[in-house]
């Protein structure tokens, strides 16, 4: 079955700090896609990266980046030089393909703050 | 960019009324899906919605829900008879097309809350 862990319940850096979010995951497909969210305060779910199974090339935007490693099945969120604006709560999930489109399982998120 | 547009943003409502929440997915999208955020908890799926029809859908989902595309560009989740445990977050979503998971989209969601 579809399982998403992320262990981190809350993390509080200090400004400038870099953060790494966790995501182990779990499924019996071999065709499956990772993403990132986050959600500020306001609630919506704002869009961060997709990753499919077969594209374990890491990724750089910014000051994120994500460790994709298939071997361990994690896919874990870097953030460098963190800012006061990055606190927020921040979701792993995994959408497994089926013929009715597809099911997302989400972790159950990531609290992160970052002081001034 | 494309959006997922849901409405109203936050909605009140007494216990025991219907309630019916409105998306308009992105125009050349096939799959609709809705998930449900309790506030402080995870993002939960609802059901998935393809030619015209439920083709996946949730323990959550229950009698009490329905989803329904009713004029070909809206896509709305109704609750007939609201319970106070319905008060949450909820997400609408859309896909192009199978297996596409780019253009995959959340809208930014309608808060409910039942008092």
């Amino acid at each position: 079955a579809q399982k998403v862990t992320q262990a981190q319940t809350e993390i509080s850096v200090v400004e400038k700090e870099d953060v790494t979010l966790d995501c182990v995951y779990e499924t019996r497909d071999t065709t499956y896609y990772l993403f990132w969210y986050k959600q500020p305060p306001s609630g919506e779910l704002v869009f961060l990266i997709r990753r499919n199974s077969f594209d374990e090339q890491n990724e750089i935007s910014g000051r994120y980046s994500w460790n994709f490693q298939k071997s361990t099945s994690s896919f874990n969120f870097t953030i460098t030089a963190s800012q006061v604006v990055d606190s927020a709560v921040y979701f792993c999930a995994l959408s497994e393909v089926y013929t009715g489109g597809f099911k997302t399982i989400f972790g159950a998120g990531t609290r992160l703050f970052v002081k001034a | 960019e494309p959006e997922v547009t849901q409405t109203p943003s936050h909605q009140v409502t007494q216990m025991g009324q219907e309630v019916i929440l409105r998306c308009v997915p992105i125009s050349n999208h096939l799959y609709f899906y809705w998930y449900r955020q309790i506030l402080g908890q995870k993002v939960e799926f609802l059901v998935s919605f393809y030619n015209n029809e439920i083709s996946e859908k949730s323990e959550i989902f229950d009698d009490q829900f329905s989803v329904e595309r009713p004029d070909g560009s809206n896509f709305t989740l109704k609750i007939r008879s609201t319970k106070l445990e319905d008060s949450a977050m909820y997400f609408c979503a859309s896909s192009p097309g199978q297996g596409e998971s780019y253009g995959y989209t959340f809208g930014s969601g309608t808060r409910l809350t039942v008092v």
